[in-house]
């Protein structure tokens, strides 16, 4: 089916550790772009998002890098903790003709003490 | 806080036997969403409403169904559960189609 990939199912850091996560997404046409973070047995919580107008953009702790010229976005978390253990997708809005949000694969993220 | 409620978290059912999932928001969203997600997959988009208007993906099985009586609940009703629809299913909601989505804490279906 329609996905967005990831590079890496599972990212294992070190606690204090910066962690990256990366997307690789393959529709020229989207323009909005979302990570979640989906904790076991809970619905994925928003985290952050970014248009495609930008380039960068800051939250507490974690940045979204976007790359449109080779369809790429990345996930920056600072300090990681192990309250950040948790599977991370991303996803596009993909806006050709009818929007529709697609997901990709996930990432795992562990965080060791 | 405003929010998106599912009920019941989990769900036991029969194979073949009807049941039906529950979603409120109190975000006053214009679009409801609803996905079924398998065990370390990622969320896969069943159907939503924009207001009363329902959009069904092209690869949703009959079988699923959804309501929405008004613009704080939407129901996923799965007329006759197999097996294979044991999953999390997951309430959403959004603004505007394209917006930021907010999801539910999900409901954990078990089919017997």
């Amino acid at each position: 089916g329609e996905s967005v990939g990831l590079h890496l199912p599972t990212l294992s850091v070190q606690e204090g550790d910066n962690s990256i996560i990366n997307c690789a997404y393959s529709n020229s046409a989207s323009d909005y772009f979302i990570w979640y973070k989906q904790e076991s047995g809970k619905g994925p919580q928003f985290i952050i998002d970014i248009r495609s107008n930008m380039d960068k953009r800051q939250g507490q702790r974690v940045t979204v890098l976007l790359n449109k010229t080779v369809k790429h976005l990345s996930l920056q978390i600072a300090a990681t903790q192990p309250g950040d253990s948790a599977v991370y997708f991303c996803a596009e809005n993909r806006n050709t003709g009818f929007q529709k949000l697609v997901f990709g694969t996930g990432t795992r993220l562990l965080v060791s003490p | 806080d405003a929010m998106v409620i599912q009920n019941p978290r989990y769900q036991v059912t029969q194979f073949g036997k009807p049941v039906t999932l529950s979603c409120s928001q109190t975000l006053n969203h214009n679009v409801m969403y609803w996905y079924q997600q398998k065990s370390s997959q990622a969320p896969k988009l069943l159907f939503h409403y924009y207001d009363k208007d329902f959009n069904n993906e092209a690869d949703t099985p009959d079988n699923f169904q959804s309501r929405r009586p008004n613009t704080s609940f939407c129901f996923l009703d799965i007329r006759s559960p197999g097996l294979g629809d044991a999953a999390m299913y997951l309430c959403a909601t959004s603004n505007r189609v394209g917006e930021t989505q907010y999801f539910g804490p999900g409901t954990r279906l078990l089919v017997l």
